[in-house]
């Protein structure tokens, strides 16, 4: 079945340091979206790409797409104590099972004041 | 208040007994979802429904049913036969009528089974 591989696992940065997780499936993607979740919490939508090749922005985040549609990072510049949580990639292989996503294990980012 | 509403947000049960998680939302989305949490896993999907009356196993369906028999509700019930049940359980939905569509969660149920 479709795997989604992220790394790192953990990271652990200082206020002001950049952070970038990364996202890999085992098979070509009809989109990939990103999650937060804040410790305690539950996962919260954060965007999604549809095009091979996209790039999208939200404020000090910059989402990619890869060419092949099979893989994605997800880029904070200057971290904030408000960063803190994990963010997860989740695949949706489309066709007849659109909508049903494949989750990778996440990124969980501390950061440090 | 739109949303999607779990309870308890905790529940504790013995080792055997049957378990019945509540998932409910007002969105009137097509489409609900049940996953699994656990440290180090991200989400495993359990059990997911498109529509009224039907529903389909996910990844890690063994030990658990679902039912749908209401658009509004998708209760999940963690049966004796799931071998390691204590985790952290999301529901979520989506409107399950676009083809890049996105998934709204409720705030979970941590179970834990003693």
């Amino acid at each position: 079945g479709q795997q989604v591989m992220q790394i790192p696992q953990y990271q652990h940065v200082q206020e002001g340091e950049d952070f970038t997780t990364y996202c890999n499936s085992s098979t070509t993607l009809s989109n990939i979206q990103w999650y937060k979740q804040r410790p305690g919490g539950h996962p919260v939508f954060l965007i999604q790409l549809v095009k091979s090749g996209e790039v999208k922005k939200q404020k000090r985040l910059t989402f990619q797409f890869g060419e092949a549609k099979k893989n994605s990072s997800l880029h904070i510049t200057a971290t904030q104590t408000t960063d803190v949580g994990t963010y997860f990639c989740a695949g949706d292989a489309g066709g007849t099972s659109y909508g049903k996503l494949t989750f990778g294990q996440g990124t969980i980012l501390t950061v440090h004041p | 208040d739109g949303g999607i509403t779990q309870s308890p947000k905790y529940l504790f049960r013995k080792e055997g007994q049957n378990v019945t998680l509540s998932c409910e939302q007002n969105l009137n989305h097509d489409a609900m979802y049940w996953y699994r949490q656990d440290p180090g896993q991200g989400l495993r999907l359990i059990y997911y429904s498109q529509i009224v009356n039907d529903f389909q196993k996910g990844d890690i369906a063994e030990g658990y049913s679902v039912s749908r028999e209401k658009k509004e509700s998708f209760p999940l019930t963690v049966t004796s036969a799931q071998k390691n049940p204590t985790a952290f359980y999301l529901c979520a939905s989506s409107t399950g009528r676009l083809r890049s569509d996105t998934q709204y969660f409720g705030p979970g149920t941590r179970l834990t089974v003693l």
